[in-house]
Protein backbone atom coordinates (compact mmCIF):
# COMPACT_ATOMS: atom_id res chain seq x y z
CA UNK A 1 0.00 0.00 0.00
CA UNK A 2 1.09 3.49 -0.52
CA UNK A 3 2.34 6.02 2.12
CA UNK A 4 0.44 9.41 1.95
CA UNK A 5 1.60 12.14 4.41
CA UNK A 6 -0.54 15.57 4.38
CA UNK A 7 0.32 18.55 5.78
CA UNK A 8 -0.64 20.58 7.52
CA UNK A 9 -2.29 17.89 9.99
CA UNK A 10 -4.66 20.74 11.79
CA UNK A 11 -4.70 24.47 11.37
CA UNK A 12 -7.05 26.97 12.75
CA UNK A 13 -7.65 29.86 10.11
CA UNK A 14 -9.83 33.20 10.33
CA UNK A 15 -12.81 33.64 7.84
CA UNK A 16 -11.86 35.49 4.80
CA UNK A 17 -8.39 33.23 4.44
CA UNK A 18 -7.04 30.32 2.22
CA UNK A 19 -4.85 27.39 2.92
CA UNK A 20 -3.26 25.18 0.80
CA UNK A 21 -3.21 21.41 2.09
CA UNK A 22 -0.76 19.45 0.84
CA UNK A 23 -0.21 15.31 0.00
CA UNK A 24 2.68 13.52 -0.61
CA UNK A 25 2.73 10.06 -1.96
CA UNK A 26 5.49 7.50 -1.43
CA UNK A 27 5.12 6.43 -4.97
CA UNK A 28 3.76 7.17 -8.13
CA UNK A 29 0.09 6.81 -8.50
CA UNK A 30 -2.49 6.92 -11.51
CA UNK A 31 -4.98 9.03 -9.46
CA UNK A 32 -5.43 11.05 -6.70
CA UNK A 33 -8.78 12.58 -5.20
CA UNK A 34 -10.07 15.16 -2.94
CA UNK A 35 -12.69 14.47 0.23
CA UNK A 36 -14.10 16.47 2.71
CA UNK A 37 -15.37 15.36 5.75
CA UNK A 38 -17.57 17.38 7.73
CA UNK A 39 -17.69 16.77 11.84
CA UNK A 40 -19.22 13.71 12.93
CA UNK A 41 -20.21 13.03 9.28
CA UNK A 42 -19.59 10.39 6.39
CA UNK A 43 -16.60 11.73 3.74
CA UNK A 44 -17.77 13.49 0.65
CA UNK A 45 -15.41 13.42 -2.83
CA UNK A 46 -14.30 16.98 -3.89
CA UNK A 47 -12.76 16.04 -7.00
CA UNK A 48 -10.18 14.22 -9.00
CA UNK A 49 -7.12 15.48 -8.98
CA UNK A 50 -5.16 14.80 -12.73
CA UNK A 51 -1.65 14.90 -13.38
CA UNK A 52 -1.22 17.71 -16.34
CA UNK A 53 -4.58 18.89 -16.91
CA UNK A 54 -7.70 20.66 -14.37
CA UNK A 55 -9.25 18.76 -11.64
CA UNK A 56 -12.47 17.13 -12.68
CA UNK A 57 -14.96 18.45 -9.60
CA UNK A 58 -18.22 17.18 -8.03
CA UNK A 59 -21.06 18.31 -7.98
CA UNK A 60 -21.25 20.92 -5.47
CA UNK A 61 -17.76 22.08 -5.57
CA UNK A 62 -16.32 24.72 -7.97
CA UNK A 63 -12.28 25.68 -8.58
CA UNK A 64 -12.85 29.40 -7.45
CA UNK A 65 -13.45 27.63 -4.25
CA UNK A 66 -11.60 24.78 -3.82
CA UNK A 67 -8.20 24.89 -6.71
CA UNK A 68 -6.17 21.40 -7.06
CA UNK A 69 -2.86 21.16 -8.00
CA UNK A 70 -1.32 17.72 -9.98
CA UNK A 71 2.09 18.75 -10.98
CA UNK A 72 3.16 15.07 -11.17
CA UNK A 73 2.34 10.97 -9.86
CA UNK A 74 3.47 11.39 -6.62
CA UNK A 75 2.39 14.95 -5.58
CA UNK A 76 -1.02 17.07 -5.09
CA UNK A 77 -1.98 20.65 -2.88
CA UNK A 78 -5.52 21.79 -2.40
CA UNK A 79 -6.51 24.88 -1.12
CA UNK A 80 -9.31 25.82 0.57
CA UNK A 81 -10.52 29.75 -0.42
CA UNK A 82 -11.86 32.54 1.63
CA UNK A 83 -12.77 30.52 4.36
CA UNK A 84 -15.52 30.39 5.89
CA UNK A 85 -17.03 28.68 9.65
CA UNK A 86 -18.28 25.92 7.21
CA UNK A 87 -15.82 25.12 5.96
CA UNK A 88 -14.58 23.78 9.06
CA UNK A 89 -13.91 20.02 8.09
CA UNK A 90 -11.12 16.88 7.97
CA UNK A 91 -9.61 17.35 4.64
CA UNK A 92 -8.56 13.98 3.40
CA UNK A 93 -6.22 12.71 0.56
CA UNK A 94 -6.48 9.55 -1.36
CA UNK A 95 -4.61 7.44 -4.10
CA UNK A 96 -5.76 4.54 -6.16
CA UNK A 97 -6.01 3.54 -9.83
CA UNK A 98 -6.55 0.64 -12.63
CA UNK A 99 -3.99 -2.39 -10.66
CA UNK A 100 -3.74 -0.88 -7.06
CA UNK A 101 -4.35 -3.03 -4.61
CA UNK A 102 -7.14 -0.27 -3.45
CA UNK A 103 -8.09 3.04 -2.29
CA UNK A 104 -5.89 4.30 0.54
CA UNK A 105 -5.94 7.66 2.65
CA UNK A 106 -4.00 10.12 4.19
CA UNK A 107 -4.29 11.24 7.96
CA UNK A 108 -6.32 14.45 6.80
CA UNK A 109 -5.74 17.51 7.36
CA UNK A 110 -8.30 19.09 10.19
CA UNK A 111 -9.36 22.61 9.84
CA UNK A 112 -10.93 24.71 11.89
CA UNK A 113 -12.60 28.24 10.76
CA UNK A 114 -13.03 31.19 12.95
CA UNK B 1 -26.49 9.22 -8.88
CA UNK B 2 -24.64 6.40 -7.18
CA UNK B 3 -26.24 5.94 -3.39
CA UNK B 4 -24.41 3.66 -0.86
CA UNK B 5 -26.70 3.11 2.35
CA UNK B 6 -25.58 1.52 5.25
CA UNK B 7 -27.00 -0.19 8.40
CA UNK B 8 -27.16 -0.09 11.16
CA UNK B 9 -25.99 3.60 12.59
CA UNK B 10 -25.04 2.56 15.59
CA UNK B 11 -23.99 -1.44 17.25
CA UNK B 12 -22.96 -2.10 20.49
CA UNK B 13 -21.84 -5.66 20.69
CA UNK B 14 -19.91 -8.08 23.70
CA UNK B 15 -16.16 -8.85 24.12
CA UNK B 16 -16.62 -12.27 21.63
CA UNK B 17 -19.70 -11.24 20.11
CA UNK B 18 -19.91 -11.46 16.16
CA UNK B 19 -20.57 -7.73 13.88
CA UNK B 20 -22.29 -7.18 10.78
CA UNK B 21 -22.37 -4.05 9.07
CA UNK B 22 -24.54 -4.11 6.08
CA UNK B 23 -24.60 -1.64 2.93
CA UNK B 24 -26.65 -1.42 -0.26
CA UNK B 25 -25.65 0.34 -3.48
CA UNK B 26 -27.83 1.31 -6.49
CA UNK B 27 -25.38 1.64 -9.37
CA UNK B 28 -25.23 -2.55 -11.36
CA UNK B 29 -22.00 -0.85 -12.89
CA UNK B 30 -20.39 -1.12 -9.32
CA UNK B 31 -17.21 -3.31 -8.91
CA UNK B 32 -15.65 -2.28 -5.90
CA UNK B 33 -16.34 -2.40 -2.33
CA UNK B 34 -13.81 -1.22 0.43
CA UNK B 35 -14.27 -1.40 4.00
CA UNK B 36 -12.56 1.48 6.39
CA UNK B 37 -12.09 1.86 9.30
CA UNK B 38 -11.77 4.89 11.36
CA UNK B 39 -11.01 5.60 14.80
CA UNK B 40 -10.85 8.78 16.27
CA UNK B 41 -8.74 11.93 15.46
CA UNK B 42 -7.44 9.30 11.81
CA UNK B 43 -7.60 8.80 8.27
CA UNK B 44 -10.29 6.46 7.33
CA UNK B 45 -7.99 3.22 6.86
CA UNK B 46 -8.60 0.21 4.73
CA UNK B 47 -9.51 -3.33 6.55
CA UNK B 48 -10.74 -5.34 3.40
CA UNK B 49 -12.45 -5.21 0.02
CA UNK B 50 -14.02 -7.00 -2.40
CA UNK B 51 -14.44 -7.11 -6.28
CA UNK B 52 -17.08 -7.93 -8.07
CA UNK B 53 -15.75 -10.59 -9.52
CA UNK B 54 -15.96 -12.87 -6.06
CA UNK B 55 -18.74 -13.14 -3.32
CA UNK B 56 -16.61 -13.40 -0.19
CA UNK B 57 -13.36 -12.51 0.99
CA UNK B 58 -12.09 -13.29 4.36
CA UNK B 59 -9.13 -12.06 6.29
CA UNK B 60 -8.42 -13.35 9.83
CA UNK B 61 -11.53 -12.09 11.51
CA UNK B 62 -13.06 -10.24 8.99
CA UNK B 63 -15.26 -11.09 6.07
CA UNK B 64 -16.56 -9.20 3.30
CA UNK B 65 -19.48 -10.37 1.57
CA UNK B 66 -21.06 -9.85 -1.83
CA UNK B 67 -24.61 -10.14 -3.45
CA UNK B 68 -24.68 -8.47 -6.99
CA UNK B 69 -28.11 -9.68 -8.14
CA UNK B 70 -29.53 -7.31 -4.72
CA UNK B 71 -26.34 -5.05 -5.01
CA UNK B 72 -25.66 -5.57 -1.20
CA UNK B 73 -22.48 -5.78 0.75
CA UNK B 74 -22.03 -6.98 4.30
CA UNK B 75 -18.70 -6.61 6.78
CA UNK B 76 -18.22 -9.77 9.43
CA UNK B 77 -16.28 -9.47 12.21
CA UNK B 78 -15.97 -12.35 14.57
CA UNK B 79 -14.44 -12.66 18.01
CA UNK B 80 -14.34 -9.24 18.39
CA UNK B 81 -12.06 -6.99 21.36
CA UNK B 82 -12.54 -3.99 22.17
CA UNK B 83 -10.18 -2.69 20.15
CA UNK B 84 -12.12 -3.14 17.23
CA UNK B 85 -14.55 0.07 18.53
CA UNK B 86 -14.03 2.66 16.34
CA UNK B 87 -16.39 4.14 13.07
CA UNK B 88 -16.61 1.83 9.89
CA UNK B 89 -17.41 3.08 6.33
CA UNK B 90 -18.68 0.70 3.57
CA UNK B 91 -17.97 2.51 0.08
CA UNK B 92 -18.25 1.80 -3.87
CA UNK B 93 -16.71 3.00 -6.87
CA UNK B 94 -20.05 3.98 -8.73
CA UNK B 95 -19.46 2.24 -11.95
CA UNK B 96 -16.16 3.14 -12.09
CA UNK B 97 -13.03 0.62 -12.36
CA UNK B 98 -11.39 -0.51 -9.02
CA UNK B 99 -9.71 1.76 -6.86
CA UNK B 100 -11.25 5.15 -8.24
CA UNK B 101 -13.58 7.85 -6.74
CA UNK B 102 -15.69 6.08 -3.89
CA UNK B 103 -19.06 7.16 -2.63
CA UNK B 104 -19.07 6.02 1.10
CA UNK B 105 -22.10 5.15 3.42
CA UNK B 106 -22.71 7.59 6.64
CA UNK B 107 -21.03 5.31 8.77
CA UNK B 108 -21.35 2.79 11.53
CA UNK B 109 -20.18 3.36 15.52
CA UNK B 110 -19.32 -0.09 16.08
CA UNK B 111 -18.95 -0.24 20.34
CA UNK B 112 -17.65 -2.92 22.00
CA UNK B 113 -17.73 -3.72 25.70
CA UNK B 114 -15.47 -6.17 28.18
Amino acid sequence: SAVISQKPSRDICQRGTSLTIQCQVDSQVTMMFWYRQQPGQSLTLIATANQGSEATYESGFVIDKFPISRPNLTFSTLTVSNMSPEDSSIYLCSVGGTGDPGAFFGQGTRLTVV
Amino acid sequence: GENVEQHPSTLSVQEGDSAVIKCTYSDSASNYFPWYKQELGKGPQLIIDIRSNVGEKKDQRIAVTLNKTAKHFSLHITETQPEDSAVYFCAGNCGRQAGTALIFGKGTTLSVSS
